[in-house]
């Protein structure tokens, strides 16, 4: 099946400091991908919709200027947290969809973020 | 209102038997998809099965299927002769709409697994 990449898997920082997480897909396209934010023993929430050579779309309640997306290219996303609170600390996943397809969609490893 | 609802937060089965983890959905799209994930403690989302709307026959993967009752709004998730390894958290998700899948999959609050020998 397709494959998702995410890097790095676990990521310990000091406040104040930014953090990029990358997504990325290793044998399809992917127009679209999404990154999502799991806290402990809860659901996966969407933070936004990254899309390919345009803004990502932020769902409610997410800071944009926070929570940096790009989405250089067909194969990668990033997520960039910038200026990094312990509350931030949290696991982030992204999925991506193959363009060519309609129904899976493939999740990264996932990161787990700790801000000291 | 939730659009995916999981009501049971943990659930307990002895290996090798059977167990249904319940699902229920709401949307007013007649156009979706129906999937569930299996989290282990590792956090990675490992996709068991999907459902489509329109699908006449219900999925089937291996040992898991979907018991889909599209009047009832349910997509339970069924899983045959347990082993110790499906012990984890489980989730059902939802895409509505049809078309190339840019839209993003809402999740329900999931159930954990516990597989007993």
């Amino acid at each position: 099946g397709a494959v998702v990449s995410q890097h790095p898997s676990r990521v310990i920082c000091k406040s104040g400091t930014s953090v990029k997480i990358e997504c990325r897909s290793l044998d399809f396209q992917a127009t679209t991908m999404f990154w999502y934010r799991q806290f402990p023993k809860k659901s996966l929430m969407l933070m936004a919709t990254s899309n390919e050579g345009s803004k990502a779309t932020y769902e409610q309640g997410v800071e944009k200027d926070k929570f940096l997306i790009n989405h250089a290219s067909l194969t990668l996303s990033t997520l960039t947290v910038t200026s990094a609170h312990p509350e931030d600390s949290s696991f982030y996943i992204c999925s991506a969809r193959d363009d060519r397809g309609w129904a899976e969609a493939f999740f990264g490893q996932g990161t787990r973020l700790t801000v000291v | 209102a939730q659009k995916i609802t999981q009501t049971q937060p943990g659930m307990f089965v002895q290996e090798k038997e059977a167990v249904t983890l319940d699902c229920t959905y709401d949307t007013s799209d007649p156009s979706y998809g129906l999937f569930w994930y299996k989290q282990p403690s590792s956090g990675e989302m490992i996709f068991l099965i999907y459902q489509g709307s329109y699908d006449q026959q219900n999925a089937t993967e291996g040992r898991y299927s979907l018991n889909f009752q599209k009047a009832r709004k349910s997509a339970n998730l069924v899983i045959s002769a347990s082993q110790l390894g499906d012990s984890a958290m489980y989730f059902c998700a939802m895409r509505e709409g049809r078309g190339t899948g840019r839209r993003a999959l809402t999740f329900g609050s999931g159930t954990r697994l516990q597989v007993q020998p």
